[in-house]
């Protein structure tokens, strides 16, 4: 079993509708939880962070963490043809945010 | 723009030869993290450094090796290279500290034939 689970995919979604991606951690000590956006053969882009249990909101991005069930998400709204991409979820810990363990992503296509 | 930036680019070895990638981290981040991408897969962590010391180290064998220099540049160096080492290759560049981020240059692609 991987250490960082995220859903199979491919996910496709029509512009427009929500996208829900999702991500699973084995590691209870996990502290830090982040979602970077990968476009086809081009590096990582750290879009959002969460430490605590609960929503964080930025623009249209909703990151979800739920430290109990070891389940963090990301909900793209509003999603626009420019968020295809692979996400990539990475699980760490508080101090040291170059240190972590990344699952395998989800790749996102949205359609016009 | 991350401020992180990688070099070269792309790079295409033999097998059994051994090759230098550079990283020049973010200013103002003292700690530069070394990944291995295969494609279709989520980065793997190879090494970390952190003032100019080895500050943890990935499921990688010791042909991998690294440095950081006084002014938190890096170099990854891989030995006697093999067919399963052609990934891109990511530098991230972070600080060792409560709730900071990593950002990532823009990759090494290395193809080893």
């Amino acid at each position: 079993q991987k250490e960082v689970e995220q859903n199979s995919g491919p996910l496709s979604v029509p512009e427009g509708a929500i996208a829900s991606l999702n991500c699973t951690y084995s590691d209870r000590g996990s502290q830090s939880f982040f979602w970077y956006r990968q476009y086809s053969g081009k590096s990582p882009e750290l879009i959002m962070f969460i430490y605590s249990n609960g929503d964080k909101e930025d623009g249209r991005f909703t990151a979800q963490l739920n430290k109990a069930s070891q389940y963090v998400s990301l909900l793209i709204r509003d999603s626009q043809p420019s968020d295809s991409a692979t996400y990539l979820c990475a699980v760490g810990g508080l101090t040291n945010a170059g240190k972590s363990t990344f699952g395998d992503g989800t790749t996102l296509t949205v359609k016009p | 723009e991350t401020g992180v930036t990688q070099s070269p680019t792309h790079l295409i070895k033999t097998r059994g030869q051994q090759v230098t990638l550079r990283c020049s981290s973010q200013s103002g981040h003292n700690t530069v993290s070394w990944y291995q991408q295969a494609l279709g897969q989520g980065p793997q962590f190879i090494f970390q450094y952190y003032r100019e010391e080895e500050n943890g180290r990935g499921n990688f064998p010791p042909r991998f090796s690294g440095l950081q220099f006084p002014n938190y540049s890096s170099e990854l160096n891989v030995n006697a290279l093999e067919l399963d080492d052609s990934a891109l290759y990511l530098c991230a560049s972070s600080l060792v500290g409560w709730g900071t981020e990593a950002f990532f240059g823009q990759g090494t692609r290395l193809t080893v034939v």
